[in-house]
């Protein structure tokens, strides 16, 4: 089974905080992607990487980077939390075709819920 | 680009009752779409998928899927709720041929009412 793991899963932090957030897959996929889920927006694509070193902004990139120095491990960072900011953090890897996998199918972690206040 | 629309972001059915939640979906090319399932405090898995093959698709837990282009519709049904089916549930779209970018919809949470 696929398995992507979240450091925490739950996580409060002051404004101004940097704030870390990192999540490993077992399955050698090329791609990762950092998402938020808010009620009622779904799930809104932060950043994603499809290689090591290698990044892509997404729908709402401002206020957050990423980090990918090993295949396995994609890191979310908030440069400086801000309210805003407050929500459930996804993380999910997929490949493009390898045995089964295939067709942008997505693999997800549990979530990390995030409280900045 | 692309987009999906999930009509309902609360569907209430009785247990035993047909589930149907209804999505549909814009795309400038053949799309490959998808249907995930998010239980509370999870994250989401994988319920059904579209990909060019069968128009009706079959899932997991006994939920299917049909995806008519004229409609551009792909509405997800399940003939007898269960409690168990209480979650969030979310489409997704992507284009097919390379790897792109996948659209999730806005999600619709099914309660089941015993």
């Amino acid at each position: 089974d696929v398995k992507v793991t979240q450091s925490s899963r739950y996580l409060v932090k002051r404004t101004g905080e940097k704030v870390f957030l990192e999540c490993v897959q077992d399955m050698d996929h090329e791609n990762m992607f950092w998402y938020r889920q808010d009620p009622g927006l779904g799930l809104r694509l932060i950043y994603f990487s499809y290689d090591v070193k290698m990044k892509e902004k997404g729908d709402i990139p401002e206020g957050y980077s990423v980090s990918r120095e090993k295949k396995e491990r994609f890191s979310l960072i908030l440069e400086s939390a801000s309210t805003n900011q407050t929500s459930m953090y996804l993380c999910a890897s997929g490949t493009l075709s390898r045995g089964e996998i295939q067709y942008n199918e997505q693999f997800f972690g549990p979530g990390t819920r995030l409280t900045v206040l | 680009a692309q987009s999906v629309t999930q009509l309902g972001s609360h569907v209430s059915v009785s247990e035993g009752a047909l589930v149907l939640l209804r999505c549909n979906y814009s795309s400038s090319v053949p799309p490959y779409l998808f249907w995930y399932v998010q239980y509370p405090n999870q994250g989401l898995q994988l319920l059904l998928k579209y990909t060019s093959a069968a128009t009706l698709v079959k899932g997991i837990n006994g939920f299917e899927a049909e995806f008519k282009k004229s409609e551009t519709s792909f509405h997800l049904t399940k003939p007898s709720a269960h409690m168990s089916d209480a979650a969030e549930y979310f489409c997704a779209v992507t284009p097919s041929g390379g790897y792109q970018k996948v659209t999730f919809g806005t999600g619709t949470k099914l309660q089941v009412i015993p």
